[in-house]
């Protein structure tokens, strides 16, 4: 039992350049989400999942985008990254509580 | 507008004190209040909840107290410890589990030995 995994741990990026975050989880958890991390920022909510084919808005949106095709999975999507999204990502899901997988550092240049 | 407001945002107490982290929140629908505790390089992992019909909850040595007049919940950790020096983020959200966490920007907590 893994619990919730991101893959990859560490990223660098380009500005401009694409690429897709996946979390996963074996917890059989309808809901799912993506998360930001900033120094002194908390963590704030990027996306939302609560099922299969399903996907909402959080507070933080804007250049990002999701989709959840499969139930025990969660991608994110960066079309063209920029340098204000460099950031911890973490992936969370539940049933009620939230579990957090270990994070993606990302950095655009 | 930042709906949880956490404070301090790092404090420092000897070992066996008890470090107090305060949370004031806005948004009266939040109904479900957890605390997350994060060491460097992971993740944040749940330490302790509370729903709003309950003024107090302990487990182990973690207590909420919870004051729903005032919009306002606290952490202590009773006989600290070296090994509790980490980050502790409070969150909130409603609507039975399925919106997500809004969190409060952390506090940086070490306790010296």
């Amino acid at each position: 039992n893994a619990g919730v995994t991101q893959t990859p741990k560490f990223r660098v990026l380009k500005t401009g350049q694409s690429m897709t975050l996946l979390c996963a989880q074996d917890m059989n958890h309808e809901y799912m989400y993506w998360y930001r991390q900033d120094p002194g920022m908390g963590l704030r909510l990027i996306h939302y999942s609560v099922g299969e084919g399903t996907t909402a808005k959080g507070e933080v949106p804007d250049g990002y985008n999701v989709s959840r095709l499969k139930k025990q999975n969660f991608l994110l999507g960066l079309e063209s990254a920029a340098p204000s999204q460099t950031s911890v990502y973490f992936c969370a899901s539940a049933r009620y509580e939230q579990f957090f997988g270990p994070g993606t550092r990302l950095t655009v240049l | 507008q930042q709906q949880v407001k956490q404070s301090p945002q790092s404090l420092i107490v000897q070992k066996g004190g008890i470090p107090i982290i305060n949370c004031a929140y806005e948004n009266t629908a939040f109904d479900y209040f957890p605390w997350y505790q994060q060491f460097p390089g992971k993740g944040p992992a749940l330490l302790i909840a509370i729903r709003p019909d309950v003024s107090e909850k302990k487990e182990g040595r973690f207590t909420i107290s919870f004051n729903k007049s005032a919009k306002q919940f606290s952490l202590h950790i009773m006989d600290s410890q070296p090994g509790d020096s980490a980050t502790y983020f409070c969150a909130a959200n409603s609507g039975g589990g399925a919106d997500g966490l809004t969190f409060g920007k952390g506090t940086h907590l070490i306790i010296q030995p």
